[in-house]
């Protein structure tokens, strides 16, 4: 089946720690987004990549780094300078060239807490 | 901006009784509009699209959005609730800003249906 792979399903964090949620899409999608879900206060954009090799900062970057050294992995690292790391954290991916259905896929989620 | 409002954060409704779940969007130019559902503790999945065309758009598990230019709104519908709907419900746009595709999302609105 394709799809998009999100682990761990849970994460918990110590204090001073960073940690790396992983994403792996089988989609051969182009872009990938990483998304923070907060209770009340929807999807807010962490970070994208709309290529290999290339992410921009979204909406609320700090505290967070990505990296995209292949197309289908795109993994987030949550820094001990992300002071509420605490939340649900969605990964997605889209085709942007060619064809595209403008369909979104998201993997199921990793809900990072605290320690 | 392109941006998307969810106004409420909970519709109640009861099963067999139409459903409505309201969305209005900021978009300079012509709007890429979507809706997607989530279960809890799951990702989101694509429920349909408006690109062009026909003002009323069908998706998947029979629900239907209608496009309304004059009041800038893409509310969600179906004629039919059943107790299965009960889930969180994001409206989307696409924002365009250099190249980049950038899906951003409103807050979403938790849909319950009683039996």
């Amino acid at each position: 089946d394709g799809g998009i792979t999100q682990s761990p399903k849970y994460l918990f964090r110590k204090e001073g720690q960073n940690v790396t949620l992983s994403c792996e899409q089988n989609l051969n999608h182009d872009a990938m987004y990483w998304y923070r879900q907060d209770p009340g206060q929807g999807l807010r954009l962490i970070y994208y990549s709309q290529i290999v090799n290339d992410f921009q900062k979204g909406d609320i970057a700090e505290g967070y780094s990505v990296s995209r050294e292949k197309k289908e992995s795109f993994p987030l690292t949550v820094t001990s300078a992300q002071k509420n790391p605490t939340a649900f954290y969605l990964c997605a991916s889209i085709q942007t060239t060619g064809v595209t259905n403008e369909k979104l896929f998201f993997g199921s989620g990793t809900q990072l807490s605290v320690l | 901006a392109q941006s998307v409002a969810q106004p409420e954060d909970q519709v109640n409704v009861a099963e067999g009784n139409p459903l409505t779940v309201k969305c209005t969007y900021s978009v300079s130019g012509n709007p890429y509009l979507f809706w997607y559902v989530q279960y809890p503790n799951r990702g989101l999945q694509f429920l349909l699209k408006y690109i062009t065309g026909d003002n009323l758009v069908k998706g998947s598990y029979g629900f239907e959005a209608e496009f309304n230019k004059s009041q800038t709104s893409f509310h969600l519908k179906k004629p039919s609730a059943l107790v299965s709907d009960s889930a969180l419900y994001f409206c989307a746009v696409r924002r365009f800003g250099g190249g980049s595709y950038i899906p951003t999302f409103g807050r979403g609105t938790s849909l319950i249906v009683h039996p």
